[in-house]
């Protein structure tokens, strides 16, 4: 069974700043896929990034990036310039490349702070 | 269109009322999946529909049944819930299981709705 484990319930960080919100996973795949998704107080749930675990080069989009580390089983998300829009919950998760079900983490409560 | 909708947006039931939640979507996406996600908690799997077929079903009570009656409908009727039943529902849909690429299975989610039982 695989585990995903994002162990800092809440982080704040100041308009303009960086932050970064780790996760840590646990799995016997060899081949699998990892996101992060973003749900605002509005409650719809956002893709943010996904990373391909066969793929070395750490996805990145826009302002947002990831430090994929597979060795050490850790995809922690880095947010860079944060705005007071990425103030939401953001949820690590990781899919099995065998199947569709995706494993969340608990989720960690950014306030970015203006 | 890249979105998935679901309606109603909000419902207030009792407990032994019968009423159902849909979700649409017009991506052509193969798989759909109801979760249920409490406040400040992670989404819980209930269910999944490939290829129109129940795929799996997370040990959810036969009080909530989920139907899929052709590939852009996903519904999940309710009947004699229980007020710990009351959460947002979450309908999300993917391409299909089989992918290579993770753009291939990536869940996209719609709104939810937002349910509590009285």
């Amino acid at each position: 069974a695989q585990t995903v484990t994002q162990s800092q319930p809440e982080m704040s960080v100041q308009e303009a700043e960086t932050v970064t919100l780790s996760c840590t996973y646990d799995t016997s795949e060899n081949n699998y896929y990892l996101f992060w998704y973003k749900q605002p107080p509005s409650r719809q749930m956002i893709l943010v990034i996904r990373q391909e675990a066969y793929k070395q080069q750490n996805a990145t989009e826009n302002r947002f990036s990831v430090n994929f580390q597979k060795a050490a089983k850790s995809f922690s998300l880095k947010i860079s310039d944060s705005q007071l829009g990425d103030t939401a919950m953001y949820f690590c998760a990781f899919m099995p490349g065998a199947n569709s079900k995706l494993t969340f983490g608990k989720g960690i409560t950014l306030s970015v702070r203006p | 269109d890249t979105e998935v909708t679901q309606t109603p947006k909000h419902l207030v039931m009792g407990m032994t009322n019968k009423k159902s939640l849909k979700c649409e979507q017009h991506m052509g996406h193969r798989a759909m999946y109801w979760y249920k996600q409490k406040a400040k908690k992670p989404p819980e799997l209930m269910f999944v529909y490939s290829y129109e077929k129940l795929s799996i079903n997370e040990s959810v009570p036969s009080r909530f049944s989920p139907e899929c009656p052709n590939s852009s409908l996903l519904n999940l009727h309710l009947h004699a819930l229980q007020p710990e039943d009351s959460a947002l529902y979450l309908c999300a849909s993917s391409q299909g299981r089989g992918g290579v690429t993770s753009s291939y299975n990536e869940q996209f989610f719609g709104p939810g709705t937002r349910l509590t039982v009285l």
